[in-house]
């Protein structure tokens, strides 16, 4: 299947820093990525998906102006939490899609810590 | 929002046994799919079945769909304790969106 990277694996913050995730497709064009968050125990839910040179269609109660998603190519998606709290300390996850798979294939996640 | 339900939430069997998770889902659907989680890591990608299927085979994993119910559960059969992980059913409703269960966190004792 298609590898999906994610970085920083582990990232902590203080409280009102923003914090970036880069979402990278190695090995094909995602036309679409997902961003996902998972708190502890519990499933995921998603947040938003990004599609490549347009914007980011957001899940209700996820606030656009909070999490900031840019996909400016085929390979590349950014989450950036801007002004994090620790109610935002979570386990944030990316997979790529689109192009006619059927399959998502998902990133190592990201765990956010803010202090 | 999610889905539906897994059940059960939490399985401990010894290893060798088989175990049996459930899924159910509210809509219909194009297709559900399994993916597994070890702890604190990203998923991965066990077995797709097509709304038009109704069981399909994958080593030791066996999946089936019910569409009539909404239902589907996956058998991992002779586990082991590398199977320890949590295991999602994720519905695929239209533009190859996932809506994820809760999950069943599955134990395999050596």
């Amino acid at each position: 299947g298609a590898v999906v990277s994610q970085h920083p694996s582990r990232v902590i913050c203080k409280s009102g820093t923003s914090v970036k995730i880069e979402c990278r497709s190695l090995d094909f064009q995602a036309t679409t990525m997902f961003w996902y968050r998972q708190f502890p125990k519990q499933s995921l839910m998603l947040m938003a998906t990004s599609n490549e040179g347009s914007k980011a269609t957001y899940e209700q109660g996820v606030e656009k102006d909070k999490f900031l998603i840019n996909h400016a190519s085929l390979t590349l998606s950014t989450l950036t939490v801007t002004s994090a709290h620790p109610e935002d300390s979570s386990f944030y996850i990316c997979s790529s899609g689109g192009g006619g798979k059927e399959t998502q294939y998902f990133g190592p996640g990201t765990r956010l810590l803010v202090l | 929002s999610q889905q539906g339900e897994e059940d059960p939430q939490a399985l401990s069997i010894q290893e060798g046994e088989n175990a049996t998770m459930n899924c159910s889902y509210k809509t219909s659907i194009n297709n559900l799919q399994w993916y597994r989680q070890n702890s604190g890591r990203g998923l991965v990608h066990l077995i797709l079945i097509r709304s038009n299927e109704r069981e399909k085979h994958s080593g030791r994993l066996r999946v089936t769909l019910d569409t009539s119910k909404k239902s589907s559960s996956l058998l991992i059969t002779a586990s082991r304790a590398a199977d320890t992980a949590s295991y999602f059913c994720a519905t695929d409703a239209s533009g190859n969106m996932l809506t994820f269960g809760g999950g069943t966190r599955l134990m395999v004792k050596p």
